[in-house]
């Protein structure tokens, strides 16, 4: 079974500065099969990139990701007062299919 | 536009039944997988399961084979979640939300798995 482990679990700064956010897997992964979303407080999630570095329609592109094997990021690279939230990796796994989630990241301002 | 509309916020006592549901528009919806994510209250997200409407295939997360049931009604264009003997520890947020794949080459390989879009939520909330 594979785990997701994100960190930081908290991340503090100031809109204009540049985040990253790490997504580990316990094992070798598909980086086809990851993705990130974020979500606001009372909000849905929102599918940010997938296919580890595609952006979502709509999505800016100061929001990348990147990574391969068990080591992905997403980077912020412009910090902007609506991008505070919590992020989330998903990884959807084929044998046997599954989908596990991270446990989250909050970036919040500092 | 695609969109997923959930079913309103629900209060129930521990042990009564019930079913939330999930309706699609703005695309076919036998053509997609509907997923479904619940969230405790202050918690992350949990995948719970998947159903492909078109002939009601379901795939449970194993945290939540024999906890809950998923259908879908095609003809409505609706997925459901629904419990026979609801516990406090269900209170919680559920969301559904499409599955997005994406094939390429000769062999149609997949080369992408995601959720996109998502429901509203629907706040379950259990207690005596």
């Amino acid at each position: 079974e594979i785990v997701l482990t994100q960190s930081p679990g908290t991340l503090s700064l100031s809109p204009g500065e540049r985040a990253t956010l790490s997504c580990r897997a316990s094992q070798t992964v598909s980086s086809s099969f990851l993705s990130w979303y974020q979500q606001k407080p009372g909000q849905a999630p929102r599918l940010l990139i997938y296919g580890v570095s595609g952006r979502a329609t709509g999505i800016p592109d100061r929001f990348s990701g990147s990574g391969s094997g068990t080591d992905f990021t997403l980077t912020i690279s412009r910090l902007e007062p609506e991008d505070f939230a919590v992020y989330y990796c998903l990884h959807y796994g084929s044998s046997p299919p599954r989908y596990t989630f991270g446990q989250g990241t909050k970036l919040e301002i500092k | 536009e695609v969109q997923l509309v959930q079913s309103g916020a629900e209060v129930k006592k521990p042990g009564e039944s019930l079913k939330i549901s999930c309706k699609g528009s703005g695309y076919t919806f036998t053509n997609y997988w509907i997923g479904w994510v619940r969230q405790m209250p202050g918690k992350g997200l949990e995948w719970m399961g998947i159903i492909y409407p078109d002939d009601s295939g379901t795939i449970y997360s194993p945290s939540f084979q024999g906890q809950v049931t998923i259908s879908a009604d095609k003809s409505i264009s609706t997925a459901y979640v629904q419990w026979s003997s609801l516990k406090a520890s269900d209170t919680a947020i559920y969301y559904c939300t499409r599955r997005e794949t994406q094939y390429s080459g000769t062999y149609l390989q997949k080369t992408s798995d995601r959720f996109d879009p998502w429901g509203q939520g629907t706040l379950v909330t259990v207690s005596s």
